[in-house]
């Protein structure tokens, strides 16, 4: 299937824990986002890399590194995790301007 | 920034209904697009809608870019179409950054 892929679906941890999530797209697509959905539902950008290369950077704490090996997977690592970190995290890709958001990771940190 | 602005932030229906969510933008737009957040967390692209009109089965939507303004139809509302509608807008020289609106959230009741 065509698709926007993130794993894994549900994330569990403790406070302090370092953490990764994955996305991977096989539409062929140029661009990769990483979107932060908070408890009242709220989108906002993180990150865009554009072939590899980082051009959204918005204020979110060094703790937060993206990382692209190549155009078709963009993760995400999180280190010292806090509680204001409990989220669901979604990744996106777009050719163009039209979005395609992946089925979302939800962060728990307890 | 741009401010987005959706309206109305609840709404309730019968199966069957009509309705008209609408969303308003502070700044000029060379990107908009229209998401479905279902019940499940999954977030789904409607429309790419910078200027004009289109439709897509029961659903279309209208943009009148020089009046900041952009609006979703859902005609014979079914129980499937519940969940949050998000609006989400690119000003010029923003970068591909997309700027979501705090959503609508439908109820469709059978």
């Amino acid at each position: 299937d065509t698709a926007v892929s993130q794993t894994p679906k549900y994330l569990v941890t403790q406070m302090g824990n370092d953490k990764s999530i994955k996305c991977e797209q096989n539409l062929g697509h140029d661009t990769m986002y990483w979107y932060k959905q908070d408890s009242k539902k709220f989108l906002k950008i993180m990150f865009s890399y554009n072939n590899k290369e980082l051009i959204i950077n918005e204020t979110v704490p060094n703790r937060f590194s993206p990382k692209s090996p190549d155009k078709a997977h963009l993760n995400l690592h999180i280190n010292s995790l806090e509680l204001g970190d409990s989220a669901v995290y979604f990744c996106a890709s777009s050719l163009g301007q039209k979005l395609h958001f992946g089925n979302g990771t939800r962060l728990t940190v307890t | 920034g741009i401010q987005v602005e959706q309206s109305p932030p609840d709404l309730i229906l019968q199966e069957g209904a009509n309705s008209t969510l609408r969303c308003n933008f502070s700044d000029s737009v060379n990107n908009l697009q229209w998401f479905h957040q279902n019940p499940w967390g999954q977030l789904i692209n409607l429309f790419y809608i910078p200027s004009g009109t289109k439709q897509n089965g029961r659903l279309s939507a209208t943009t009148v870019a020089t009046e900041r303004y952009s609006l979703l139809y859902i005609s014979s509302s079914q129980t499937t179409d519940s969940g949050v509608y998000f609006c989400a807008v690119e000003y010029r020289g923003s970068n591909y950054k997309l700027t979501f609106g705090k959503g609508t959230l439908l109820t469709v009741n059978p």
